[in-house]
């Protein structure tokens, strides 16, 4: 079977680091995203791995290990506005069409 | 960049009424387009995924005469809930594909049904 899992919930402190993990057990693999969701809003992009190794973009950074069906998201440099939804998503390459199996989600609180 | 227009953004309809929901790809063409539900404080369950001009592949416990699915142009797909009931009261977004991408998330629709 499909699965994705996530801590549910997380909390850290304004200006530090945190560091969101997400597991996975799919029938095929293709890709792991990470998005953002606010409440309420729909998620938007964050990060992609399809290779092992480190993929850093700003305060935002995301590993991978395809042979631990492993990744964590890395939040440096925390803001208030970094409070959200986190969702770590696989790209199932079975059919005609690459879909994304989604995780479970952290909703990170980020306090002063 | 892929912009994603999706229509309405919240809806409250009665029981039993049936409601379309809009997803359009603003600049580009979206051969694919996955539309998801969203219940509170859970993650996002993909309930199809549709192909322009063909008929959707319904995930696993989605009923497809209860979400019908039309994507009949490129840029243009609709998700009907027929015959809505409170339990379809969810979070629904689409996400449109050109080619082989994880896609565009459209804005999403807050539907309660009473």
């Amino acid at each position: 079977g499909q699965n994705i899992d996530q801590p549910t919930e997380m909390t850290a402190t304004e200006g530090a680091i945190v560091q969101i993990n997400c597991t996975y057990q799919t029938s095929g693999f293709n890709g792991l995203f990470w998005y953002q969701q606010h409440a309420g809003e729909a998620p938007t992009f964050l990060s992609y791995n399809v290779l092992d190794g480190l993929e850093e973009k700003g305060r935002f950074s995301s590993f991978l290990s395809r042979s631990k069906g492993y990744s964590y998201l890395l939040l440096k440099e925390l803001q208030m506005k970094d409070s959200a939804s986190y969702l770590c998503a696989v790209r199932d390459e079975g059919g005609a069409t690459n879909k994304l199996i989604f995780g479970t989600g952290t909703l990170l609180a980020v306090q002063p | 960049g892929a912009v994603v227009s999706q229509h309405p953004s919240w809806v409250i309809c009665k029981s039993g009424t049936s409601v379309k929901i809009e997803c359009r790809s603003l600049d580009f063409q979206a051969t694919t387009m996955f539309w998801y539900r969203q219940f509170p404080k859970q993650s996002l369950m993909l309930m199809a995924t549709s192909n322009e001009g063909s008929k959707a592949t319904y995930e696993q416990g989605v009923e497809k005469d209860k979400f019908l699915i039309n994507h009949a142009s490129l840029t243009l797909s609709t998700l009907t809930v027929t015959s809505a009931h409170p339990e379809d009261s969810s979070f629904y977004i689409c996400s449109a594909s050109a080619g082989g991408g994880p896609g565009t998330f459209g804005s999403g629709t807050r539907l309660t049904v009473v």
